[in-house]
């Protein structure tokens, strides 16, 4: 039972790089989402996806792109990488409204 | 101001003891209240999850929300070495934003 997969696990980029986390999930949930988790601040939410063919902004969006490629695959695209998107990124999924299961999260370090 | 204000802790207590985990949030349109646990290097996994006001019970975990008062409490009863970790507390109005706060980070001695 995999649950929400997220790859890779780690990464470095340099400043200006370009790259895509990808995120699936097996539990046939609607909705996905992107967060980031930095010291202090809590999880954020980036971009969500209710359903399938839908995105929505969260809260940090800048610099940041996605796509629901099908129900079960949700990714995160940074286009131009840059120092203050060092963090540490978690992908999750839902049934709609109820709880939210998390993916182990990918540590991304842009110098 | 932050929607949602919780201690950062560390919070260091003896095998044995009642732990109280705290938040405090600012938008009275929240009604969906969670808490989660983040061991190291692991994603969040959920806790406990609540309604509006009101107790929540299950097991050595007890959730509180105190809506009046903005002010949501999660205890721990027995606490275990094991229960070290981080405490995210979450909550959302009736859409899909979920709001966390910062997390506590706890440590239970042996």
């Amino acid at each position: 039972n995999a649950g929400v997969t997220q790859t890779p696990k780690f990464q470095v980029l340099k400043t200006g790089q370009s790259m895509t986390l990808q995120c699936a999930q097996d539990m046939n949930h609607n909705s996905m989402y992107w967060y980031r988790q930095d010291p202090g601040m809590g999880l954020r939410l980036i971009y969500y996806s209710a359903s399938e063919g839908t995105t929505d902004k969260g809260e940090v969006p800048n610099g940041y792109n996605v796509s629901r490629l099908n129900k079960r695959e949700f990714s995160l695209r940074l286009e131009s990488a840059a120092p203050s998107q060092t963090s540490v990124y978690f992908c999750a999924s839902s049934s709609g409204s109820e709880q939210a299961f998390f993916g182990q999260g990918t540590r991304l370090t842009v110098v | 101001q932050k929607e949602v204000e919780q201690d950062p802790g560390p919070l260091s207590v003896p095998e044995g003891a009642i732990v109280s985990l705290n938040c405090t949030y600012s938008n009275s349109a929240f009604q969906y209240f969670m808490w989660y646990r983040q061991y190291s290097r692991k994603g969040p996994e959920l806790l406990m999850y609540t309604y509006s006001s009101g107790n929540k019970e299950d097991g050595r975990f007890t959730a509180q929300v105190d809506k009046s008062s903005k002010y949501i409490s999660l205890f721990i009863r027995d606490s275990q070495p094991s229960d070290s970790a981080t405490y995210l507390c979450a909550m959302r109005t009736g859409g899909f934003k979920t709001i966390f706060g910062a997390g506590t980070r706890l440590f239970v001695k042996a």
